[in-house]
């Protein structure tokens, strides 16, 4: 079965950083598409970033709100992807989702608060 | 960007009805377009991909239909474990970008 499990999540001040990691498990990583969405409270689900297989370049995309700030990694080693968040603002606060970028597996979220 | 319209944003219906939910997307996305569901307190869950393909272990209840920049997303015969937010998504083009949810409530 098709895993993913974030971590890394926790309370940060206002510009400080935060990396988030992503386990997956499951099927075939070194070929899949990674992505990163995220859930701010009471709000709608808003798509942070993807990157692709390392076969066509590990090539990230971002939202325009995490762009410059936000940076995706992977790790096909260990199947494992990252999260680095920069700059972080309190409206950066949300439930962090790792996926497949097809969007068929999702983890539980990994909870970043961001707050003085 | 390709934009989402997806409405209604909320929906009131009864164990059994049959209830459409409609995404538009502001261009041709070649049917690539997901339906998840999201329960209170839990991680989205891909219900439809390609605009009406039924993932495995969804229940038949469940269908999609695509007609060019045109989605709907149809639940028959509600189920009391139905009762929750749906979500389209474009996996065309980057950014990704989803519809802004419609939550469907117990009338």
């Amino acid at each position: 079965e098709a895993q993913v499990l974030e971590s890394g999540g926790g309370l940060v001040e206002p510009g400080g950083s935060l990396r988030l990691s992503c386990a997956a498990s499951g099927f075939t990583f070194i070929s899949a598409w990674m992505a990163w969405v995220r859930q701010a409270p009471g709000k709608g689900l808003e798509w942070v970033g993807r990157i692709t297989s390392r076969d066509v370049g590990a090539t990230a995309d971002y939202g325009a709100p995490v762009h410059g700030r936000f940076f995706i990694s992977r790790d096909d080693s260990k199947n494992m992807v990252f999260l680095q968040m920069n700059s972080l603002r309190t409206d950066d606060t949300a439930l962090y989702y790792c996926s497949t970028d097809d969007g068929k597996t999702w983890g539980q979220g990994a909870l970043v608060t961001v707050s003085s | 960007d390709i934009q989402m319209t997806q409405s209604p944003p909320s929906l009131s219906a009864s164990v059994g009805d049959t209830v459409t939910i409609t995404c538009r997307t502001s261009q041709i996305i070649n049917n690539y377009l997901n339906w998840h569901q999201q329960r209170p307190g839990k991680a989205p869950k891909l219900l439809i991909y390609g605009g009406f393909n039924l993932k495995g272990g969804v229940p038949s209840r469940f269908s999609g239909s695509a007609s060019g920049t045109h989605f709907t997303l149809t639940i028959s015969s509600l189920q009391p474990e139905d009762f929750a937010t749906y979500y389209c998504q474009q996996i065309y083009d980057v950014p990704r970008t989803f519809g802004q949810g419609t939550k469907l409530e117990i009338k």
